[in-house]
């Protein structure tokens, strides 16, 4: 089964540190890459995108992809009380059929 | 751009009656469609795939007959919950694919959300 993985935290940052999110999949195979945001109660909201190794930086977030390892990580600079919610990594397989990870819970305190 | 809309944001019904969810790319057209569930503190699950013009395709496990699916224009996909009972309370999520290139074609924007409540 394909499968994504995140720890569920929380991840406890204080403002103005780097938090760094973790991610790991199953399928060698997968092509695409996203972090999403998601408040609680909302929807979720695409932050980046990767499709190949390396970094990726916008703005204050940087992903980071390893096909080699099949690791794909988030860092948020300069975090601000903001950026605390919930971050699903994703990924898709052999289709275009995205498969979530369980999230992991940022907390940013002042 | 990139905008989905959902409607209704939330929903109560009785149970046993039927909840149409409708979901609408405002600004691009998709041929594809998606259906997510997520029930509290849990990940989003897609429960389907909605193609313009052709039947949707399933996930293991999600009652086609239950959850009605139709796509019937490359902007609207709506989600029907027939005979809804208090476990398909959840929170219901759809998402778009930008069918323009150039870009990322696989990159799925997503709908506002609609919470259902069966009582």
């Amino acid at each position: 089964q394909k499968e994504v993985e995140q720890n569920s935290g929380p991840l406890s940052v204080p403002e103005g540190a780097i938090a760094s999110l973790n991610c790991t999949y199953s399928d060698r195979g997968s092509q695409s890459f996203f972090w999403y945001r998601q408040y609680s109660g909302k929807s979720p909201e695409l932050i980046m995108s990767i499709y190949s190794n390396g970094d990726k930086e916008d703005g204050r977030f940087t992903a980071q992809l390893n096909k080699a390892s099949q690791y794909v990580s988030l860092l948020i600079r300069d975090s601000q009380p903001s950026d605390s919610a919930t971050y699903l990594c994703a990924v898709t397989f052999d289709t275009d059929k995205l498969i979530f990870g369980t999230g992991t819970r940022l907390q940013v305190f002042p | 751009g990139a905008v989905v809309s959902q409607h209704p944001s939330w929903v109560i019904c009785k149970s046993g009656t039927s909840v149409k969810i409708e979901c609408r790319s405002l600004d691009f057209q998709a041929t594809t469609m998606f259906w997510y569930r997520q029930f509290p503190k849990q990940s989003l699950m897609l429960m389907a795939t909605s193609n313009e013009g052709s039947k949707a395709t399933y996930e293991q496990g999600v009652e086609k007959d239950k959850f009605l699916i139709n796509h019937a224009s490359l902007t609207l996909s709506t989600l029907t919950v027939t005979s809804a009972h208090p476990e398909d309370s959840s929170f219901y999520i759809c998402s778009a694919r930008d069918d323009r290139p150039p870009g990322a074609p696989d990159t799925q924007y997503f709908g506002p959300g609609t919470r259902l409540t069966v009582l």
